[in-house]
């Protein structure tokens, strides 16, 4: 079946340190691509996605780029703030189900 | 646009009690999602309804959930009886119509926090 394995946490940063969260997923198919994220004492939240190869998906300065020849969707973010401290879970979706990563745990200090 | 509505938001019980979480999808959505997330991994589907049919419930414990979607609207999730190892997050997410090889992104709720004792 299909799996999604990111990069272990947790990852604390200082603040304007650059970010990356690694994300590798197996699957069959053409899936598209999400990174969510969870604030604390929050819902999951939509960040990113791509829905195929070579799509980047961007938002609040965070970059992802779908990978096909590596499987990899890796996130990014070039300065992060102590408002970025959070929970991030990379996720696919292949034939309408969604398939999530175990999260990582992200704190910045001020 | 109203997001996705789960109550209550936490709840504590006893083992081999019983337990029921509600939830009020987005309006318009067909498509409808229970996950179980424990602590320190990602969420699980539990069940997936179209409309007031389930699609896809083959990661539901049958001996102790249930879930129902009646007039395709919201939807209930029960537990019974409940096991120390249901303590988790519930979450429900809506979507609109999911077909093979869709994309749609789904919204998820603020969840509630099951604490078995």
């Amino acid at each position: 079946g299909d799996s999604v394995t990111q990069m272990e946490g947790p990852v604390t940063l200082s603040e304007e340190a650059f970010l990356t969260i690694n994300c590798t997923y197996t699957a069959t198919g053409y899936p598209s691509l999400f990174w969510y994220v969870q604030y604390p004492g929050e819902g999951l939240q939509l960040l990113l996605k791509a829905t195929k190869a070579d799509d980047k998906g961007s938002n609040k300065g965070f970059e992802a780029t779908y990978r096909k020849e590596t499987t990899s969707f890796h996130l990014e973010k070039g300065s992060v703030q102590v408002s970025d401290s959070a929970v991030y879970f990379c996720a696919l979706i292949n034939d309408y189900k969604l398939s999530f990563g175990a999260g990582t745990t992200v704190t910045v200090r001020a | 646009e109203a997001g996705v509505a789960q109550s209550p938001r936490y709840k504590i019980i006893e083992k081999r009690q019983s337990v029921a979480f509600w939830c009020n999808p987005i309006s318009g959505h067909a498509t409808l999602y229970w996950y179980q997330q424990i602590l320190g991994q990602g969420p699980k589907l539990l069940i997936q309804f179209q409309n007031n049919g389930v699609v896809d419930d083959s990661q539901l414990p049958k001996d102790r959930f249930s879930a129902e979607r009646l007039k395709g609207v919201d939807s209930t999730l029960k537990i019974q009886p409940a096991k120390l190892e249901d303590s988790a997050v519930y979450l429900c997410a809506s979507s609109p119509l999911a077909r093979q090889g869709s994309s749609y992104e789904q919204y998820f709720g603020p969840g509630t926090r099951l604490t078995v004792t």
